[in-house]
């Protein structure tokens, strides 16, 4: 059974510091990854998705990785802001859409 | 654009009693998902219909729960006898196809007293 783990729980970092999401996962016969982020009392956004055969994927100030072999995937903030204040969840795709999520990143990013 | 839309946002019902959760997935998808968001257990899978396959029930935590997906388009999130365990955020989420990026609703809380 697919376990997800996200370190740390939570983080809380002055406006424009560059940061890193960790998110661990036990079983490597993944499809992709995805990352979304969860604003207080709404769904989810979707981020990133990085399938199993790539290493990375980029989208402004986002950029995550992939090392299947090892379980680990990061997502790397750039100069973070106010509006990145969210909670970061990431979700490893073992059954060709059905995801396993992680607890989740609560970020806090101060003026 | 429209997005995936969820019906009713706030639910509140009487344990015992049967409710429906409504989703409508973005136009062209062909794979919906439906999830529960509670405080314990994070969020969780529950099922997955994929065009017209088979849905997988592979999360559905007792047969008190099931779903449908009428003409490939609109999902319906039945659960009979609600439990005050039955409480939770539900998500549904829609995609192009199975394994692609998912597309979240803002999801329905329920509330059973």
């Amino acid at each position: 059974k697919q376990e997800v783990t996200q370190i740390p729980a939570a983080l809380s970092v002055p406006e424009g510091e560059n940061l890193v999401l960790n998110c661990s996962f036990t079983d490597s016969a993944i499809y992709n990854l995805q990352w979304f982020r969860q604003d207080p009392g709404k769904g989810l956004t979707s981020l990133l998705l990085i399938q199993s055969s790539q290493r990375e994927q980029t989208s402004g100030r986002l950029n995550a990785s992939l090392d299947k072999s090892s379980g680990r995937s990061t997502l790397y903030i750039a100069a973070s802001q106010p509006g990145d204040s969210a909670t970061y969840l990431c979700a490893a795709d073992t059954s060709y859409g059905k995801l396993t999520f992680g607890q989740g990143t609560i970020l806090t990013v101060h003026p | 654009g429209a997005g995936v839309s969820q019906s009713p946002s706030n639910k509140v019902t009487e344990k015992g009693k049967d409710v429906e959760l409504r989703c409508d997935p973005i136009s062209g998808h062909t794979a919906l998902y439906w999830y529960r968001q509670s405080l314990g257990q994070g969020l969780e899978f529950l099922i997955y219909f994929q065009g017209n396959s088979a849905p997988d029930k592979s999360g559905l935590p007792s047969d008190r729960f099931s779903a449908e997906r009428t003409g490939g388009s609109v999902s319906t999130l039945t659960i009979q006898r609600t439990q005050q365990e039955d409480s939770a955020v539900y998500l549904c989420a829609s995609s192009l196809s199975g394994g692609e990026t998912q597309y979240f609703g803002p999801g329905t809380r329920l509330l059973v007293l």
